[in-house]
């Protein structure tokens, strides 16, 4: 499979547990995130994005947190599964609304 | 519906010579960005191309190009190629480009320069 980062930050969860991963991002500018998870041999799936004029949203197990006071964000994931396993990033959308800057992504591993 | 496809899925090619990388995108969609995932960069964005135009590019040199066809598949090119531009070539298409509308990946073209 592909290898996305060598050195990536890595958490390890037991299944069923809750995974909370956490991003930095840059630009007090940027007006929408994303979360992204790429497995091995495959691009970046979305997962679940939130604007700025919010603080939570939900999607099924999953939830996004934002925190523009200190440009920070997390993707918490419920009763992690054997599936989750992957490299997750967060990704920022700045005011023209094309590009996005990506984080350095983290490496989720499941243990059954 | 058939995703973002990409080819060739591998690549292995000599410094200096030149190569090029296609993109299919979802039927539909107008926009396909590009980008370079390396293990010490990650993802970094290279260009964008909406309706045959590049509209936006990222911080590579003149060495990397890019095209978009009527119908709207993408090429990108990389001339006199270096060893560090081995990397997952990744593209990304979305109806008209705002990322918000929500973006589509390919699996990736992985480049191996020797």
């Amino acid at each position: 499979g592909e290898s996305v980062g060598l050195h990536l930050p890595t958490l390890s969860v037991q299944e069923g547990d809750n995974s909370i991963i956490n991003c930095a991002y840059s630009n007090s500018a940027s007006d929408y995130f994303i979360w992204y998870k790429q497995e091995s041999g495959k691009g970046p799936q979305f997962i679940i994005d939130i604007r700025s004029n919010m603080d939570k949203r939900q999607g099924q197990r999953v939830t996004v947190l934002l925190n523009k006071t200190v440009k920070h964000l997390s993707l918490q994931i419920a009763a992690t599964q054997p599936g989750d396993s992957a490299v997750y990033f967060c990704a920022e959308g700045p005011g023209d609304r094309r590009a996005l800057t990506f984080g350095s992504g983290t490496r989720l591993q499941v243990q059954p | 519906k058939a995703g973002v496809t990409q080819t060739p899925r591998y690549l292995i090619k000599t410094r200096g010579q030149q190569v090029t990388l296609s993109c299919s995108p979802i039927s539909g969609h107008r926009s396909v960005s590009w980008y370079q995932q390396t293990p010490g960069q990650g993802l970094q964005f290279l260009f964008e191309y909406f309706s045959e135009t590049q509209r936006n590019k990222g911080n590579f040199p003149g060495r990397f190009s890019g095209r978009q066809f009527s119908n709207s598949r993408s090429e990108m090119n990389v001339s006199t190629l270096e060893l560090g531009d081995s990397a997952l070539y990744l593209c990304a298409s979305s109806f008209d480009g705002d990322s918000r509308s929500g973006y589509t990946f390919g699996s990736g073209t992985r480049l191996t320069v020797v």
